[in-house]
C-alpha cells in the first residue's frame, strides 16, 4: 500500500543551524501539506503546498520557514534558523484532492526534531 | 477560528468494554478526520465524513452536521487499541488546501 515516508526520522540541530526536513508523499497526489507538534500538545497545521506554490499557510509559519518540490517526488520543509521552540514533531501528508473535493490527507511517521 | 474540543481527554477502560470518544467544533466544516497516533508519534487516518455513519472492523465514527458533534466509538474493545485518538476538521470551503485544524486527542487505554 503507498504510504508518504519522511527523513531523517530524528534530527539533531544546534541553535541558528538551518535544517531541511524531507517527504515523499504518495506518487498520484496532488496537495501536500506540513504539520508540527510540539511535545504534549495538540498538532498543528503549517502548510499546505499545490501546483508548486504555497495554498494556505497558518501565522506559525513565518519567513524562517519554507518549502519547495525540488524534483518530482520529494517535498521539503527547511527552517532557516532554528530556535529551541522549533523542537518538535514534524509531520508531512498528502492527499488526492482534485478540484474542489475534499480527500482523506495520509501522514508520513513524522521527524522529530530537537534544537540544542 | 475553528475551536475542536475531545471528550473525555484520558480514559481507561477493560478490555471489551464500548468505547465512545466525542468531539464538537465551533465553525461549520466540509469533513472531519479521525485520527490515531500511537506512542511512537506516527499518525493513521481512522476516518473522513463529511455525513452519516462510516464502519471499519470494530470502528464506527458518525457525525451531525447541525449539531457541529462527532463521535468515534470502538466495539469490543482490545489492548492494542491502546492510543491516542484525534479528531480534526476541515474547513467550510472544502477545497484541497485546507489544513486540518485538530483536537487534543483522548487518551485511550485498554487494560487485559
Amino acid at each position: 500500500e503507498p504510504e508518504v515516508t519522511q527523513t531523517p526520522s530524528h534530527q539533531v540541530t544546534q541553535m541558528g543551524q538551518e535544517v531541511i526536513l524531507r517527504c515523499v508523499p504518495i506518487s498520484n497526489h496532488l496537495y501536500f501539506y506540513w504539520y508540527r507538534q510540539i511535545l504534549g500538545q495538540k498538532v498543528e497545521f503549517l502548510v499546505s503546498f499545490y501546483n508548486n506554490e504555497i495554498s494556505e499557510k497558518s501565522e506559525i509559519f513565518d519567513d524562517q520557514f519554507s518549502v519547495e518540490r525540488p524534483d518530482g517526488s520529494n517535498f521539503t520543509l527547511k527552517i532557516r534558523s532554528t530556535k529551541l521552540e522549533d523542537s518538535a514533531m514534524y509531520f508531512c501528508a498528502s492527499s488526492i484532492s482534485p478540484g474542489l473535493a475534499v480527500n482523506e490527507q495520509f501522514f508520513g511517521p513524522g521527524t522529530r526534531l530537537t534544537v540544542l | 477560528k475553528n475551536e475542536v474540543e475531545q471528550s473525555p481527554q484520558n480514559l481507561t477502560a477493560q478490555e471489551g468494554e464500548f468505547i465512545t470518544i466525542n468531539c464538537s467544533y465551533s465553525v461549520g466544516i466540509s469533513a472531519l478526520h479521525w485520527l490515531q497516533q500511537h506512542p511512537g508519534g506516527g499518525i493513521v487516518s481512522l476516518f473522513m465524513l463529511s455525513s452519516g455513519k462510516k464502519k471499519h472492523g470494530r470502528l464506527i465514527a458518525t457525525i451531525n452536521i447541525q449539531e457541529k458533534h462527532s463521535s468515534l466509538h470502538i466495539t469490543a474493545s482490545h489492548p492494542r487499541d491502546s492510543a491516542v485518538y484525534i479528531c480534526a476538521v476541515v474547513g467550510g470551503s472544502g477545497g484541497g488546501a485546507d489544513g486540518l485544524t485538530f483536537g487534543k486527542g483522548t487518551h485511550l487505554i485498554i487494560q487485559p
